[in-house]
């Protein structure tokens, strides 16, 4: 199964841009990429999700390379109640149709 | 839209007891509905998918028998610990999509946190 890799942790600061990567090299073509958000004990919110393209919505924007190997999730203002764990998760066809593997994410912190 | 609602959000009951969880999606028909399980510090993992009608699909390493999953319309499912011990403490999530496809958002629950004493 493709697998994506993101950094442990990221900080940023109050109204600032965020701009949090993905690395997905192994990614086929059929894959859609998703981001997904968890604050501490709740459930996950989804973000914004793209196959090749990429795409805006009220929350965010995702940057999706040509290669597709790669993406970026970009808050344009950060508050702090954008800190959270961030997941980007290719949703596959095949036998994994559809669902949703979780890795560990990316924790980010946002300064006042 | 695309509010899913879990219930309860904590339980706390005694080793032996059967716990039920009840997921609803709230403001559209959701033909498939998947339940995790988070343990702390950790990410969540997927249990099992299930569709309404239908036999729910069961991952590698979770009992069935001990997890029962129905799905009896398209706004519910319920997943249902029989039996519970200590070890299934944990956080239980439930999630629900529109269609069964890579192309489609999950819409989350808030949670469960099951307690077993």
């Amino acid at each position: 199964d493709a697998k994506t890799t993101q950094p442990n942790s990221m900080e940023s600061n109050e109204e600032e841009p965020v701009h949090l990567p993905c690395n997905h090299s192994t990614i086929s073509g059929t894959d859609y990429i998703h981001w997904y958000r968890q604050l501490p004990s709740q459930g996950p919110e989804y973000v914004i999700h793209g196959l090749t393209s990429n795409v805006n919505n009220r929350m965010a924007s995702l940057a999706i390379a040509e290669d597709r190997k790669s993406s970026t999730l970009i808050l344009h203002r950060a508050t702090l109640r954008d800190a959270a764990v961030y997941y980007c998760i290719l949703t596959l066809g095949g036998t994994s149709y559809g669902k949703l593997t979780f890795g560990q994410g990316t924790i980010l912190t946002v300064h006042p | 839209g695309a509010v899913v609602s879990q219930h309860p959000s904590r339980v706390i009951c005694k080793s032996g007891t059967s716990v039920k969880i009840e997921c609803r999606s709230l403001d559209f028909q959701a033909t498939t509905m998947f339940w995790y399980r988070q343990f702390p510090k950790q990410s969540l993992m997927l249990m099992a998918t299930s569709n309404e009608g239908s036999k729910a699909t069961y991952e590698q390493g979770v009992e069935k028998d001990k997890f029962l999953i129905n799905h009896a319309s398209l706004t519910l499912s319920t997943l249902t610990v029989t039996s519970a011990h200590p070890e299934d403490s944990s956080f239980y999530i439930c999630s629900a999509s529109l269609l069964y496809s890579p192309n489609q958002p999950q819409h989350f629950g808030d949670g469960t946190r099951l307690s077993i004493l």
